[in-house]
């Protein structure tokens, strides 16, 4: 089934430590997304990418970047983790334009220690 | 600026009853509407998409309705049970093809 993949599903790391996290997609879409899912509160969005053009939110932390090497993958990269970051890591695809549904993974759960 | 406001933020009710859920936006220009589901501590679940153009969809025991013009959408759950229990969250696509977030109404279906 064509779907979006997450690794890890849970990450620890320590505090100032740089994680990576994946994702990868079988859908074909040419958008990837990142959001940020902290306890109670709704997804906020951290970057998107339209084909191999990034675009980052106004108050995303430098402390975040991304990668997409290609149609399939997208990294989210987090340089120097603190307390702050740790947080449900949603990401999550859609075909470019208009009325085109977005398909989210099931996540990655990302604890600082 | 497009605002997506849900009430309630919480609500219990027994088992079996049918409920509604209510997700409300300021600016009616938008491309669609989705709910989702989301369990303590897990993804999200798309339940249903409604396109700007619908008034509603179904599945299952859901349905979901928009008005685009007033600004709102419900989503009605028939016959509850207790794995109906979850989070669930209303956002809108607005002009810039980013979707826009409600808070979110957690609903608890009691045995």
């Amino acid at each position: 089934d064509a779907m979006v993949i997450q690794n890890p599903r849970y990450q620890v790391t320590q505090f100032g430590k740089p994680v990576t996290l994946s994702c990868s997609q079988t859908l074909n879409h040419n958008v990837m997304y990142w959001y940020q899912q902290k306890s109670s509160q709704a997804p906020k969005l951290l970057f998107h990418y339209y084909d191999k053009d990034f675009n980052n939110e106004a108050d995303t932390p430098d402390n975040f970047q991304s990668r997409r090497p290609n149609t399939s993958f997208c990294f989210l990269d987090i340089r120097s983790p603190g307390l702050g970051d740790a947080a449900m890591y949603l990401c999550a695809t859609s075909r470019r334009g208009n009325d085109h549904e977005q398909y989210f993974g099931p996540g990655t759960r990302l604890t600082v220690t | 600026k497009q605002e997506v406001t849900q009430i309630p933020a919480a609500l219990s009710v027994p088992e079996g009853e049918n409920l509604v859920l209510n997700c409300s936006f300021t600016d009616s220009a938008i491309y669609n509407l989705q709910w989702f589901r989301q369990d303590p501590g897990k993804g999200l679940t798309s339940l249903l998409l409604i396109q700007s153009s619908q008034r509603e969809q179904t599945s299952g025991r859901l349905n979901a309705s928009l008005d685009k013009s007033s600004g709102r959408s419900t989503l009605y759950i028939a016959a509850s049970q207790p794995g109906d229990s979850a989070t669930y969250l209303c956002a809108v696509q607005d002009s810039n093809y980013q979707l826009i977030w409600g808070a979110g109404t957690k609903l608890i279906i009691k045995p």
